[in-house]
């Protein structure tokens, strides 16, 4: 039982490159969120989804687009990659009890 | 969302108990008190949490308030693997999605 895998872990890109973060679950959980953290800071709620193909915006979404076409995984992309949009990426899962959110080990991104 | 006060920095002996305040006058009586803990370079790992009553786990106890306009995360002896942020969230009972909004949390420090 893995838990919540992310990848990649590290990743540097260039202004104006595109990329995407894949999150993978493994424990049948129904929600899943996408979260980033600057340095200092608390962790902010970018998207998220209470279930396959559904997603919602959270605190900071603008930039970022995200895709659950399957229940174990969540992806987050990024269009055009902005310096402001260096900062480590968490994802994390719940069940239905909503108690215990679950979060993986977090991807590294900078763009220079 | 209700928010939280934290200190941002604490400092504990090794095998001392610690005790982390967390402040929410304006908590509501629908909103839950979570707790979670971020080790260096990690994703937040779940704590504890409650409502109303005091509750206690393996790895914590947390003390509510009677007016619920406080709680004390209580870990009963530290050691040097609890060296950690560590964030108290309120999230409200009907928050669709189980939302969490993090704060800057408080920057507990273990000494030998």
């Amino acid at each position: 039982n893995a838990g919540v895998t992310q990848t990649p872990k590290f990743r540097v890109l260039k202004t104006g490159q595109s990329m995407t973060l894949l999150c993978a679950q493994d424990m049948n959980h129904e929600y899943m969120y996408w979260y980033r953290q600057d340095p200092g800071m608390g962790l902010r709620l970018i998207h998220y989804s209470v279930g396959e193909g559904t997603t919602a915006k959270g605190e900071v979404p603008d930039g970022y687009n995200v895709s659950r076409l399957k229940k174990q995984n969540f992806l987050l992309g990024l269009e055009s990659a902005a310096p402001s949009q260096t900062s480590v990426y968490f994802c994390a899962s719940r069940t239905g009890q909503p108690y215990e959110q679950y979060f993986g080990p977090g991807t590294r991104l900078t763009v220079t | 969302d209700a928010k939280t006060t934290q200190p941002n920095s604490m400092e504990s002996n090794e095998e001392e108990p610690v005790h982390l305040p967390c402040n929410h006058s304006t908590i509501s009586g629908t909103d839950y008190i979570h707790w979670y803990r971020q080790l260096p370079s990690q994703g937040p790992e779940y704590v504890i949490h409650g409502l109303t009553s005091n509750v206690n786990n393996r790895m914590a106890s947390l003390a509510i308030a009677e007016d619920r306009k406080s709680s004390t995360l209580i870990l009963h002896r530290a050691t040097l693997r609890d060296a950690a942020v560590y964030y108290c969230i309120l999230r409200e009972i009907y928050n669709q999605g189980g939302k969490l909004i993090f704060g800057q949390g408080t920057e507990l420090s273990v000494k030998p």
